[in-house]
């Protein structure tokens, strides 16, 4: 079965230099999250889309914007970066907004030196 | 606003042993939905087991069920026939029904190292 895919798996940056991480959902799921998950900690909610709009706003930095397209895949952009953002970064989607369970990328790994 | 808390940073079982992962939430919702996911060391986030309020009946998938105590608001996982393949970061989520989409909370997680 296709799973959500997440582009790139490892990204190196530098300081205050941008990044964007690429997500495409599951055929037919219309809701996209991201979440951040730093070293040792469980997985905070950043941002949701539903149909291509957003939906709800979590613990995500002004520095970041993301935007969910036509075809539903979903971009999360990373200006200005800073070594504290180094994390794994996964993408989620389900169909609908009820209580389907979310299904997850396998991340991308962004470093920050 | 819901928390979900495991009280269990780390655990270990010998293979084939059961063991049991503890998670508590709180909530004001009567109809909703629990899920476990597992993150092993590739770091994939993958979905254990979910479990919804309203059943009486414990989910179960294959060596995997819940003992889910509503009143006790207690959603705890038992691994039967334990293999090293389920050593891994277990975690225990909680939608948000207060947020547009039902973002999920995490609980911080049980470190579970099945040994041999």
């Amino acid at each position: 079965a296709a799973g959500v895919i997440q582009s790139p798996r490892h990204l190196i940056k530098e300081k205050r230099e941008t990044a964007t991480l690429k997500c495409y959902p599951i055929p037919r799921h219309d809701t996209v999250y991201w979440y951040q998950q730093g070293p040792g900690q469980d997985p905070q909610f950043l941002i949701s889309f539903y149909e291509k709009m957003q939906s709800d706003k979590g613990s995500i930095p002004d520095r970041f914007s993301a935007q969910q397209f036509s075809d539903y895949h979903s971009e999360l952009n990373m200006s200005s970066l800073e070594l504290g953002d180094s994390a794994l970064y996964f993408c989620a989607s389900r169909w609908g907004t009820g209580d389907s369970p979310l299904h997850f990328g396998n991340g991308t790994r962004l470093t920050v030196t | 606003a819901q928390t979900v808390t495991q009280s269990q940073p780390e655990m270990s079982v010998q293979e084939a042993e059961t063991v049991t992962l503890s998670c508590t939430y709180d909530t004001s919702e009567s109809n909703y939905y629990l899920f476990w996911y597992k993150q092993p060391p590739s770091r994939q986030m993958i979905l254990v087991i979910r479990q919804e309020a309203y059943k009486q009946q414990n989910a179960t998938e294959n060596r995997f069920s819940v003992n889910f105590q509503k009143a006790a608001k207690s959603f705890s996982l038992k691994i039967s026939d334990s293999q090293l393949g389920d050593t891994a970061m277990y975690f225990c989520a909680f939608p948000d029904r207060g947020s547009t989409l039902g973002r999920l909370y995490f609980g911080r997680g049980t470190q579970l190292t099945v040994w041999p």
